[in-house]
């Protein structure tokens, strides 16, 4: 069936690097996608969500990015800090469902 | 405002008891959900509802019941526990007409 996925399940990065976390969508009426962020012992927590008739959106440090043609969804941290570290989780809605369908989740490292 | 809250926040079960894990939010949330995490992979869901006195399956629902009899409670109910329940619970709630979904801190079962 159609679902959403990740690339890489794991990324480490040094502090004060950029982050890319990808994620690949199947399903083409997927119109509004949104990234969690999951830290240890904690349930996920929403950082910034797109929907389809937007192609970027940016907010404190992340941006998100919607490439439509090849259904791929990222997410960059700047100036990534030992804080971010966490899951990441990207998920999709189709309109009119309010449960979303979520990927597996990457897990970002931030070494100092 | 305390959000969603879930109790208790670790359990150990020997197979076969029955127990329940409560979810409680206080936004007055149309929309409340359960999800288990298992490692490595995102998070299924379990059960759904829309409103009070209305709920539905999701895509893992075996084993587990749900009930809504107010809008701020959604108690899922494990019948027989079995070690394939060892888990992470994730309670969720999300207002109408909204697609944000405001987690628990979650509930960490195991099952001997």
């Amino acid at each position: 069936g159609e679902s959403v996925g990740l690339h890489l399940p794991t990324l480490s990065v040094q502090e004060g690097d950029n982050s890319i976390i990808n994620c690949a969508y199947s399903n083409s009426a997927s119109d509004y996608f949104i990234w969690y962020k999951q830290e240890s012992g904690k349930g996920p927590q929403f950082i910034i969500d797109i929907r389809s008739n937007m192609d970027k959106r940016q907010g404190q440090r992340v941006t998100v990015l919607l490439n439509k043609t090849v259904k791929h969804l990222s997410l960059q941290i700047a100036a990534t800090q030992p804080g971010d570290s966490a899951v990441y989780f990207c998920a999709e809605n189709t309109g009119g469902s309010y449960i979303p369908t979520f990927g597996r989740g990457t897990s970002l490292i931030v070494h100092p | 405002n305390a959000g969603v809250t879930q109790t208790p926040k670790f359990q150990v079960l020997k197979t076969g008891q029955s127990m329940t894990l409560q979810c409680a939010q206080d936004m007055n949330h149309e929309y409340m959900s359960w999800y288990r995490q298992d490692p490595g992979m995102g998070l299924r869901l379990i059960h759904y509802s829309v409103g009070a006195g209305i709920t539905d399956q999701g895509e893992v629902p075996n084993g587990y019941n749900v009930s809504r009899s107010t809008t701020e409670d959604f108690p899922l109910r494990l019948l027989s526990a079995a070690p394939s329940q060892t888990s992470v619970y994730f309670c969720a709630s999300t207002p109408q007409g909204a697609d944000i979904q405001y987690f628990g801190a979650g509930t960490r079962l195991s099952v001997l």
